[in-house]
């Protein structure tokens, strides 16, 4: 497995504002993956992050909007810009050690927008 | 599109209970489908199932996939309060790491 940490684990923000959020792990993966868990929704895929290419980001997701870095094996950021109250989700980070094979998920940081 | 269903959407049951989660998927080029346990923020791995008919098990936790019917079922016998939570099922198809999610079994297990 892999041990993942994210920042922040919760935060508020103004409309109109940006927040990043980093996601951590102990060890080098290929495949790093950032979701969105609106309120009583399941989890949605928002992009793959890929490390010296960029993200690829599932229909419905831009990059103008969520901005996505993946400077190294261990560690990746995801941007919510001019965020707006339908963002309010949970945003969670997942890796993959190898190919096909379990995916473990980061704690999530918790986005409330006014 | 893929496509993954799971059933039921909330179950009530009291300590000591067996319960059957249910996981229905269209997928194509299907590999895998995996199973979490979702108690606050992060998903919990459970199981990933990649061939038909061999069972899982950790624990009072076990599962098994049907490949020719297309759905796989979570099973939780002897369930304690501990075992609340929110139960997410996950397909994944081949050329693509990408996970499509149901949306969840909500399991209250009261004492």
């Amino acid at each position: 497995s892999a041990v993942i940490s994210q920042k922040p684990s919760r935060d508020i923000c103004q409309r109109g504002t940006s927040l990043t959020i980093q996601c951590q792990v102990d060890s080098q993966v290929t495949m790093m993956f950032w979701y969105r868990q609106q309120p009583g929704q399941s989890l949605t895929l928002i992009a793959t992050a890929n490390q010296g290419s960029e993200a690829t980001y599932e229909s419905g997701f831009v990059i103008d909007k969520f901005p996505i870095s993946r400077p190294n094996l261990t560690f990746s950021t995801l941007t919510v810009s001019n965020m707006s109250p339908e963002d309010s989700s949970i945003y969670l980070c997942s890796v993959e050690v190898s190919s096909y094979n379990e995916q473990f998920f980061g704690p999530g940081t918790r986005l409330t927008v006014l | 599109e893929d496509k993954v269903v799971q059933s039921p959407l909330s179950l009530v049951v009291h300590e000591g209970d067996t319960v059957t989660l249910n996981c229905s998927y269209e997928v194509t080029n299907f590999r895998s489908l995996l199973w979490y346990k979702q108690e606050k923020k992060a998903p919990t791995f459970l199981f990933m199932l990649t061939s038909s008919g061999i069972e899982k098990k950790s624990g009072r936790l076990s599962s098994i996939l049907d490949k020719k019917e297309l759905f796989s079922i979570l099973n939780i016998t002897a369930t304690q309060t501990g075992d609340s939570a929110i139960y997410l099922c996950a397909g994944r198809g081949g050329g693509s790491e990408k996970l499509v999610f149901g949306k969840g079994t909500k399991l209250t297990v009261n004492p």
